[in-house]
């Protein structure tokens, strides 16, 4: 049972230019929250997904914006990257948004902005 | 707003014996609090989950415990090796249940 995925693994763009993130989540999960993590620090939640709809949002400027398709998968988009950006993005899928069940990870995107 | 916080950076100990990570919370006590491990360039991967009226669980080498008086949750790996060093982080819903907001994480290192 494939579990999350995301694609791509690796990125490298240049400041101002723009992002799209790939998620899959895992078989029967219908909710998918993004997160940013620079290294050494805990994942910052960006948003979360459910039913094609952004229903909760962390501290992120409006250019993060996302996406839920029909079959659950999602895009995470930047706009006007900044260095600042430059972090592991993880998706993590999760069975229903209001129930109490672990998170399940992607292996992430390392999205490097020079 | 609702903060989670690990106060150890880092934690270093001998093979064999029990590691103890702390996580501490502020505000309402969520409902339930999750303990993930994350190895280096990869995702984290979940381990338990502690619900608010359950004092302590346990899987395998691992034990939770939750004290909503102190606001705090106390993580153990008993009989340590080596394969346990990763990062740990520590995790609890911003509102209701979802979605999880995480501490910045434990680095245990198990040392043979």
């Amino acid at each position: 049972d494939a579990g999350v995925t995301q694609s791509p693994t690796h990125l490298i763009k240049t400041r101002g230019q723009q992002v799209t993130l790939r998620c899959s989540p895992k078989s029967g999960h219908d909710t998918v929250s993004w997160y940013q993590q620079a290294l050494g620090q805990g994942p910052q939640f960006i948003f979360q997904y459910y039913e094609e709809e952004e229903r909760q949002r962390g501290n992120f400027p409006d250019r993060f914006s996302g996406h839920q398709f029909p079959n659950y998968s999602s895009e995470l988009n930047v706009n006007a990257l900044l260095l600042g950006d430059s972090a592991l993005y993880l998706c993590a899928s999760s069975p229903g948004q209001h129930r109490r069940y672990g998170y399940t990870f992607g292996s992430g995107t390392r999205l490097t902005v020079v | 707003s609702q903060k989670i916080e690990q106060n150890s950076e880092a934690l270093n100990i001998q093979e064999g014996k029990t590691a103890t990570l702390t996580c501490n919370y502020t505000n309402y006590s969520p409902a339930y609090l999750q303990w993930y491990r994350q190895d280096p360039g990869r995702g984290p991967v979940f381990l338990l989950l502690i619900r608010e009226n359950e004092k302590e669980k346990r899987k395998e080498r691992l034990k939770v415990t939750f004290d909503t008086t102190l606001k705090q949750s106390l993580f153990h790996i008993t009989a340590s090796q080596p394969a346990d060093s990763a990062t740990y982080l520590c995790a609890r819903p911003l509102s209701g249940n979802t979605p999880l907001v995480f501490g910045k994480g434990t680095r245990l290192s198990v040392i043979a």
